[in-house]
């Protein structure tokens, strides 16, 4: 079965550190998104993306998220710097437009 | 078992008995609805979605109602079974946009 693959599977960092999370989306897909899930806030979309390009990042932090893709087959999640409130698991999801979008098994990030 | 209301957080039911589990969504311009289950420590699994031309979709041993009226969805689980314990996301994505919005999530336990 294809699968979205998100890397890495777990991340304990610092504070102030720099986090990059990566997706890689199903082969033909063309919408990938990016959530962080936690018991609090529950689903929370940060960014999402259609054919490569950027559609809404309304969900991010600006000053310290940003989400790129810079090819087909990788979707990046930065942050810089990382606070401890930014420990979630985060996922990614890719799917054609409209027709069901499958999820990858996330990253668990732990900012200490 | 039953999830009264618009959204209970938790549904418990005896094995082999039928489960349905309740979503109200919130936009009017939402014509495509999502059924995802989350089991601990993976990501979102996509079972069944419906388009808002549709009011019952069929899939195996699920069923998945929309009423636009009321603006409710519900997922009902013929036979639930242990391995049907999980969260249970209803998601909705607006005609005029491709996000994907996600409910609070409906515990399920199964008791044997």
């Amino acid at each position: 079965d294809a699968r979205v693959t998100q890397t890495p599977r777990h991340k304990v960092t610092e504070m102030g550190q720099e986090v990059t999370m990566r997706c890689q989306p199903i082969l033909g897909h063309n919408t990938v998104f990016w959530y962080r899930q936690t018991m609090m806030q529950g689903l929370e979309l940060l960014a999402y993306f259609r054919n490569r390009a950027p559609l809404d990042d309304s969900g991010m932090p600006k000053d310290r998220f940003s989400a790129e893709m810079p090819d087909a087959t990788l979707a990046t999640l930065k942050i810089q710097p990382s606070e401890p409130r930014d420990s979630a698991v985060y996922f990614c999801a890719s799917g054609l437009t409209r027709q069901g979008y499958t999820f990858g098994s996330g990253t668990r990030l732990t900012v200490v | 078992g039953e999830s009264v209301g618009l959204h209970l957080p938790t549904l418990s039911v005896q094995e082999g008995d039928n489960s349905i589990i309740n979503c109200a969504y919130s936009n009017s311009a939402s014509d495509y609805f999502i059924w995802y289950k989350q089991e601990s420590g993976k990501g979102p699994q996509f079972i069944i979605d419906i388009r808002s031309n549709m009011d019952k979709r069929q899939g195996q041993r699920v069923t998945v109602l929309l009423n636009k009226t009321v603006k409710h969805l519900s997922l009902q689980i013929a036979a639930t079974q242990p391995g049907d314990s999980a969260v249970y996301f209803c998601a909705e994505n607006p005609s005029n946009d491709y996000k994907l919005s996600f409910g609070a999530g409906t515990t399920v336990t199964v008791r044997a």
